[in-house]
């Protein structure tokens, strides 16, 4: 079984600019949660998506969005970046979320210049 | 504002020792905490999950909860170098269930 797939892994971007993340989850499962990891606040929760719908939001501001596609895809955007939206950004997917093990994917590292 | 502490470590310990890494919680409400293990470069796994008081043994790894104390700890017998790795506690809370992060404990274990 496929684990969870993150594209790209590597992504160099300028400030202004918008960017667009993507991330398959494992086949069966239903909810995607992505997380925005820095050495300094360490794994911070952006939002869960379940069923195409947002069931949960991280305190993030609404530069930063996403979606979830009929097939459990997801993608999550950021636009106007920021110096300090430079890095690593983690998805995890579930078969339903609530009390469950997350899987993570390999993750997207973005650089903001 | 949910809290999650950790000692950031580094915490050394040789091999074959046990390693002990503590996490402390703000949100009274939670109900399910997981452990996870981050080697450097990699996305977090899930080693350990417990949901009530006490303690949950799976082969080298113990985990102990105190929700009285809001405390969870991990506990690692014989530890080995493949050990090393920054290990992460994650309480979720009964509502959204979606786990806090703590910012977590860098462990070196030498030979």
């Amino acid at each position: 079984k496929a684990g969870v797939t993150q594209t790209p892994r590597y992504l160099i971007k300028t400030r202004g600019q918008q960017v667009t993340l993507s991330c398959s989850p494992i086949s069966g499962h239903r909810s995607v949660s992505w997380y925005q990891q820095t050495p300094g606040q360490g794994l911070q929760f952006l939002f869960e998506y379940f069923s195409e719908t947002q069931r949960n939001k991280g305190n993030f501001p609404g530069r930063f969005s996403g979606r979830q596609f009929s097939n459990s895809r997801s993608e999550m955007n950021v636009s106007t970046l920021e110096l300090g939206d430079s890095a690593l950004y983690l998805c995890a997917s579930s078969p339903a979320g609530g009390n469950e093990k997350l899987f993570f994917g390999s993750g997207t590292q973005l650089s903001v210049l | 504002q949910k809290e999650v502490e950790q000692n950031s470590g580094p915490l050394s310990v040789p091999e074959g020792a046990i390693a002990s890494l503590n996490c402390t919680y703000s949100d009274r409400g939670s109900q399910s905490f997981f452990w996870y293990r981050q080697y450097s470069g990699k996305s977090p796994e899930l080693i350990m999950s417990i949901y009530s008081n006490g303690d949950k043994e799976d082969g080298r790894f113990t985990a102990q909860l105190n929700k009285a104390s809001q405390y969870v700890s991990l506990l690692i017998r014989d530890s080995q170098p493949s050990d090393s790795a920054t290990y992460l506690c994650a309480p979720s809370s009964g509502g959204s269930y979606i786990p806090t992060f703590g910012r977590g404990t860098s462990l070196i274990v030498h030979p």
